[in-house]
């Protein structure tokens, strides 16, 4: 099955700094990528996804870029604030295969 | 427009119990998934229903069932209860046959402790 690995685990950033995640798939047959924050006691909430059709997708502070030929996409966070403390999950899935394949999490903290 | 919605948040069961946990979709919404997160398997697909049909099935025991009803809601059951069934059970919805063609949304979970 897919595998997706996810680094750093954790990350610690100057407030109004950047955070970069990055996650690699094993499936070349994955086309679907999206990511998750979740915050403490709370569900993964969607921020962003990309399809393989696109190299690049952009909402406001964060963006997502993919490499298909290395399989392998990241989460890119400009600016960062203290509310973008929280946990953040990549994931893959292919094509007519319905559901998701997690990486292990990153923990980001934003330092005031 | 409601998110997904879970029911308990919380529940403590015992071991060798059996738990049964709902879940509501996004009004609309006809596919639901369940996921289990734990801190040593982070998360880990579990089913995944679509008109009142398992379509899909995660590498759990056979302890752990699903049922979609007609409006979509969704409930999953776990019998003979044990220890490292402890987990956040998440719930989620997308508009049709997900993730690939769908966007998925997550409800906030049920959380299980087994003691």
């Amino acid at each position: 099955g897919e595998n997706v690995e996810q680094h750093p685990s954790t990350l610690s950033v100057q407030e109004g700094d950047s955070a970069v995640i990055k996650c690699t798939y094993s499936d070349s047959a994955s086309n679907y990528f999206p990511w998750y924050k979740q915050e403490l006691g709370k569900g993964p909430q969607l921020i962003i996804d990309i399809r393989s059709n696109v190299g690049e997708k952009k909402d406001q502070r964060i963006a997502v870029t993919l490499n298909k030929t290395a399989k392998h996409f990241s989460l890119h966070i400009t600016e960062t604030q203290p509310e973008d403390s929280a946990v953040y999950f990549c994931a893959a899935s292919k094509r007519n295969d319905y559901k998701l394949s997690f990486g292990a999490g990153t923990t980001v903290t934003v330092r005031a | 427009k409601a998110g997904v919605t879970q029911t308990p948040r919380y529940l403590i069961k015992t071991r060798g119990q059996q738990v049964t946990l709902s879940c509501s979709p996004i009004s609309g919404h006809r596919s639901v998934s369940w996921y289990q997160q734990t801190p040593g398997q982070g998360l880990q697909f579990l089913f995944e229903y679509f008109s009142e049909t398992q379509r899909n099935k995660g590498n759990f025991p056979g302890r752990f069932s699903g049922r979609q009803f007609s409006n979509s809601r969704s409930e999953m059951n776990v019998s003979t209860l044990e220890l490292g069934d402890s987990a956040l059970y998440l719930c989620a919805s997308s508009l049709s046959r997900g993730p690939s063609g769908n966007t998925i949304y997550f409800g906030e979970g049920s959380w299980l402790t087994v003691v």
